[in-house]
Parts: structure tokens; sequence; C-alpha cells
């Protein structure tokens, strides 16, 4: 079985503020999927990120970094001086080999106040 | 063209109704899902198709039904619906995770009300 935990419910910042959003996953493959997906109020999932659980390499994307860490079990998702238009729901999610069911975390909202 | 279309973003139909819900997509992708999705919470997996046949059913109520006409174009026929029902429905596709660096595209989703 899969499962994707995120402990922070809610994340409340002040504009230009660091947050890190935590993920912690199980899985008992060996070549899994990782994901952070952000859906705003309009309700769309939008993609952020995919990480194959044989690549190791931090990432960073502009504002944006990941830290995957396979001894741990997680993948962090930091976003750098943060703005209003960041705020939504963030959802870390796991996708085994066959890719035909994609297990999501609870969700973390995120609030950027100015 | 890289997005999942859906119709209607937003819909109200009474217990004795019948609907449906359209998905459409034009990557090339060869699974599809419906993905029901209630307020603050994760969406959770309903149906999927693969090749155009369905490969998982969630144990939904057979209200829901899913229908695949082409590997394109993804349905959700909605029949006597309870007012629990009431949700955000996400359609989505992937193409298998060994190919390319993405995985799975989001529609924007059907915002459904029963009244």
């Amino acid at each position: 079985a899969q499962k994707v935990t995120q402990a922070q419910t809610e994340i409340s910042v002040v504009e230009k503020e660091d947050v890190t959003l935590d993920c912690v996953y199980e899985t008992r493959d060996t070549t899994y999927y990782l994901f952070w997906y952000k859906q705003p109020p309009s309700g769309e999932l939008v993609f952020l990120i995919r990480r194959n659980s044989f690549d190791e390499q931090n990432e960073i994307s502009g504002r944006y970094s990941w830290n995957f860490q396979k001894s741990t079990s997680s993948f962090n998702f930091t976003i750098t001086a943060s703005q209003v238009v960041d705020s939504a729901v963030y959802f870390c999610a796991l996708s085994g080999l066959s890719g035909s069911r994609l297990t999501f975390g609870e969700g973390t909202q995120l609030t950027v106040n100015p | 063209d890289t997005e999942v279309t859906q119709t209607p973003k937003h819909l109200v139909m009474g217990m004795t109704n019948k609907k449906s819900l359209k998905c459409e997509q034009h990557m090339g992708h060869r699974a599809m899902y419906w993905y029901k999705q209630k307020a603050k919470k994760p969406p959770e997996l309903m149906f999927v198709y693969s090749y155009e046949k369905l490969s998982i059913n969630e144990s939904v109520p057979s209200r829901f039904s899913p229908e695949c006409p082409n590997s394109s174009l993804l349905n959700l026929h909605l029949h006597a619906l309870q007012p629990e029902d009431s949700a955000l429905y996400l359609c989505a596709s992937s193409q298998p995770l060994d190919r390319g660096r993405y995985g799975y595209t989001f529609g924007s989703g059907t915002r459904l009300t029963v009244v």
C-alpha cells in the first residue's frame, strides 16, 4: 500500500518569507514517482514537479526548490521569498511504476499575507 | 495542445436528472481518469481507463457511469445522484511514467451541485 503524509494542514506566512512544505511517503515499490501539485481556489490542479525514485538530484525552478531524500522517504518543497499569488493548497502525490493510481497527501493550505 | 478540457465548469442538477460530464485531451495520452474531490480533501480516484478500456473502478456507485468513446474523450454519466455527491469532479490523463518528464495532466474540473 502507498501512503503520503503532509503533516502541515495550514501554514500562514508574510510575503517574502521562505516556507517549506513537508511530504513523507511510504511505498514498497522500488520504482516510483513523486509529484507536487498546486490547487488555487479555482480548482485546477497545476503540475509543479515530478521526481523519479532513481533520481535523487534536488531541483530548483525560480523561487521553487525541492529536496528529495530517499533515506528519510521525504520530498519537501520550499518556496523562497513567498508571494501572495503562492496562496493555494499544495498536494504531494505518489505513483507506482504502472502509473495507474496517484495517491495524494491531505494537502497543505498555504496562505501568504501581504 | 497540452490541456485537458472539461465541460461544463459548473452544473446544478436535481436528484431525478440525468446529466453528463465531458473530458477531452489531444496529447495522445492513453490513460484517462475521473477523480472526485470534496471540499478541503484530496482528490479520490473513481475510474481509470487504459487504452479505452475500463481498468479500475474504485467501487463507485452505479449512479456514476463512465464511458470512453475514443482515445481523446472521456464521459461521466450521472443519474439519480444524491446531495452528498456534490463535489468537484476532476478529469486527468497521462502517458506511461517511464516516458517523458511529466505525468498526470488535470482538467480544471466540474463543480457539481446536487439539489
